[in-house]
């Protein structure tokens, strides 16, 4: 059974840098084939990709998003990290982690997401 | 990039009714499509991947057409576990994936 979940401050502060942890079980980031991204949505808003990692390490990239952005995984710990610098109060959403493979990239399995408000 | 466009952006419905949402894409995607359902606070859940092949446990009842740039997520007879609302994503560009805006499905 394939799980997610993330795990983050509630609460930045304008101009910090968020840190984001998705804890997966169910599957291995060392499988051919498998990718892990994130994704967010601002209240009452349309979802947004911002990164995803491949069971190979390369990594990718929202291109708005992209020089703010880093994505990692630790595949010993099932976790990949999220960090997004310069944070704003227009960054306020819920973020989802969510699996996805290389046949068609759909997100077949999501978190069930964290709420990060920015505000100082 | 990509874009991603759905209509209607909204839609009133009664149970049992048919409903047809749309979704284009800016160019050419061949079949690399994808549908999501999203419950208020909870999590999107894939409905359908590659234009039309259902996701495994989703009921019959949801079905995808569509290739190029034109796309119908199709809801045969809409239940009361239905209301929602509906995001098309493409997954073509393997480097950078866009959603659609959404199409919210209430009671009419």
């Amino acid at each position: 059974q394939v799980t997610l979940r993330e795990s983050g401050p509630a609460l930045v502060k304008p101009t910090q840098t968020l840190t984001l942890t998705c804890t997966f079980s169910g599957f291995s980031l060392s499988t051919s084939g498998l990718c892990v991204n994130w994704i967010r949505q601002p209240p009452g808003k349309a979802l947004e990709w911002l990164a995803r990692i491949d069971w190979d390490e390369d990594e990718y990239y929202s291109p708005s998003l992209k020089t703010r952005l880093t994505i990692s995984k630790d595949t010993s710990k099932n976790q990949v990290v999220l960090t997004m610098t310069n944070m704003d109060p227009v960054d306020t959403g819920t973020y989802y982690c969510a699996q996805s493979g290389s046949s068609w990239f759909s997100f077949d399995y999501w978190g069930q997401g964290t709420l990060v408000t920015v505000s100082s | 990039d990509i874009q991603m466009t759905q209509s209607p952006s909204s839609l009133s419905a009664s149970v049992g009714d048919r409903v047809t949402i749309t979704c284009r894409a800016s160019q050419d995607i061949i079949n690399y499509l994808n549908w999501y359902q999203q419950k208020p606070g909870k999590a999107p859940k894939l409905l359908i991947y590659a234009a039309s092949t259902l996701q495994s446990g989703v009921p019959s009842r949801f079905s995808g057409s569509g290739s190029g740039t034109d796309f119908t997520l199709t809801i045969s007879s809409l239940q009361p576990e239905d209301f929602a609302t509906y995001y098309c994503q493409q997954s073509y560009s393997t480097v950078i994936f866009t959603f659609g805006p959404g199409t919210k499905v209430d009671i009419k």
